[in-house]
């Protein structure tokens, strides 16, 4: 069975700070890696699709590294914004669907 | 283009009453997902159509949950005598293709329906 688990749960960062987000799964044998964001009461918009013969993805200020030997992900933010305050899930995918994390809730102050 | 979109986005029931939950996925998206997500956690899988044929439905709770997407395109899910543990956010997602290899195609998410049970 696919776990999926992120840490931290939160975080309070203030603006400008550089921070990384980590996630870790059980079954390594997996396709790619998920990262997404949800704002309040919002859907889930992906941030980065990493596949599995990636080492690293970047999106401006966002970069998701995978290690699927030891079933860890980590997504780095740099130079945050309040506009960053969000919660993040990374999921990856096992059978017929996504196996998320619990997520990690960032605020970034100004 | 327009992405997933999902009706109602908010959704008040009393228990017992049915209701029923529409997901229009991306426009020639083959494959549809519901997950359902309960506050302060990561969504939890459902159900997957490819097209029109429901694939995998091991994540629904209950014989009470119950999803159909009958050309393909737009899916509905159900929920008969709702409880007050039904209460959360339904997420609907759509990907490009079915699985080809083993290989996961990127999901797309809509903005889901919160669903509360009174």
């Amino acid at each position: 069975k696919q776990e999926v688990t992120q840490i931290p749960a939160a975080l309070s960062v203030p603006e400008g700070e550089n921070l990384v987000l980590n996630c870790s799964f059980t079954d390594s044998a997996i396709y790619n890696l998920q990262w997404f964001r949800q704002d309040p009461g919002k859907g889930l918009t992906s941030l980065l699709l990493i596949q599995s013969s990636q080492r690293e993805q970047t999106s401006g200020r966002l970069n998701a590294s995978l290690d699927k030997s030891s079933g860890r992900s980590t997504l780095y933010i740099a130079a945050s914004q309040p506009g960053d305050s969000a919660t993040y899930l990374c999921a990856v995918p096992y059978g017929n669907k996504l196996v998320f994390g619990a997520g990690t809730i960032l605020r970034v102050k100004s | 283009g327009a992405g997933v979109s999902q009706s109602p986005r908010y959704k008040v029931a009393k228990r017992g009453q049915d209701v029923a939950l529409r997901c229009d996925p991306i426009s020639g998206h083959v494959s549809l997902f519901w997950y359902q997500q309960a506050l302060g956690q990561g969504p939890e899988f459902l159900t997957y159509f490819q097209n029109e044929a429901q694939l995998d439905k091991s994540g629904l709770p209950s014989d009470r949950f119950f999803a159909e997407r009958p050309e393909g395109s737009v899916s509905t899910l159900k929920i008969q005598r709702t409880q007050q543990e039904d209460s959360a956010v339904y997420l609907c997602a759509s990907s490009r293709t079915g699985l080809a290899g083993g290989r996961f195609n990127e999901q797309f998410f809509g903005p889901g329906t919160r669903l509360t049970v009174l």
